[in-house]
């Protein structure tokens, strides 16, 4: 089976601008969450969706939203960038009730 | 609420010497326990995992780990390191469907 694959996988922006990231899960994964790995914070999870549904969320602004579309790949966007929101962006799949997380390669985004 | 601490943040040793990477939790109900490894540019790769049964548990390159409920760690071993090794190693743990709580992370350098 294919992996999780993210793209892009290198992205440059600029302060105020929005972004929109992309991941495919597992084939049969129905479950995708999304963290940020950054130095300072270490790894965070941003939120879950299963089934198109979000089912956790974590504790970031509004500007960081995803959705999940039929086919469960999933996107996530953030608006009105930062330069805090510089990071290397996680998505990772399972096939739920099983507990096991696979991991894509990230995007890494940066914000000048 | 879950928390995990790697006790040390960087871990030199020299090639074919044993090592071990500490990680202490915290929890008020059962969790499940992992380790990936994070090499540079890349996504997380899980190592191993411990969701019940045997407290020992095997996972892939040689690295073995021990669940230990009355000490509440999960501390990773192997007793004898490669150069290929050196990469950035996380304990993470949750409970069933919630999402991961990862360590700070432990950086492994193995030099000859």
């Amino acid at each position: 089976k294919a992996g999780v694959t993210q793209t892009p996988r290198y992205l440059i922006k600029t302060r105020g601008q929005q972004v929109t990231l992309s991941c495919s899960p597992i084939s049969g994964h129905r479950s995708v969450s999304w963290y940020q790995q950054t130095p300072g914070q270490g790894l965070q999870f941003l939120f879950e969706y299963f089934s198109e549904t979000q089912r956790n969320k974590g504790n970031f602004p509004g500007r960081f939203s995803g959705r999940q579309f039929s086919n469960s790949r999933s996107e996530m966007n953030v608006s009105t960038l930062e330069l805090g929101d510089s990071a290397l962006y996680l998505c990772a799949s399972r096939t739920l009730p099983l507990n096991e997380q696979f991991f894509g390669p990230g995007t890494r985004l940066t914000v000048l | 609420a879950q928390s995990v601490t790697q006790l040390d943040s960087q871990v030199p040793v020299f090639e074919e010497a044993p090592v071990e990477l500490r990680c202490n939790y915290s929890s008020s109900v059962s969790v499940y326990l992992f380790w990936y490894v994070q090499y540079p540019n890349q996504g997380l790769q899980l190592l191993l995992k411990y969701l019940s049964g045997s407290t020992l548990v095997k996972g892939i390159n040689g690295f073995e780990a021990e669940f230990n409920k009355s000490q509440t760690s999960f501390h990773l071993r192997k007793p004898s390191v490669h150069i290929s090794d050196t990469a950035e190693y996380f304990c993470a743990v949750n409970q069933a469907g919630t999402a991961l709580i990862f360590g700070k992370g432990t950086t492994l350098s193995v030099s000859s």
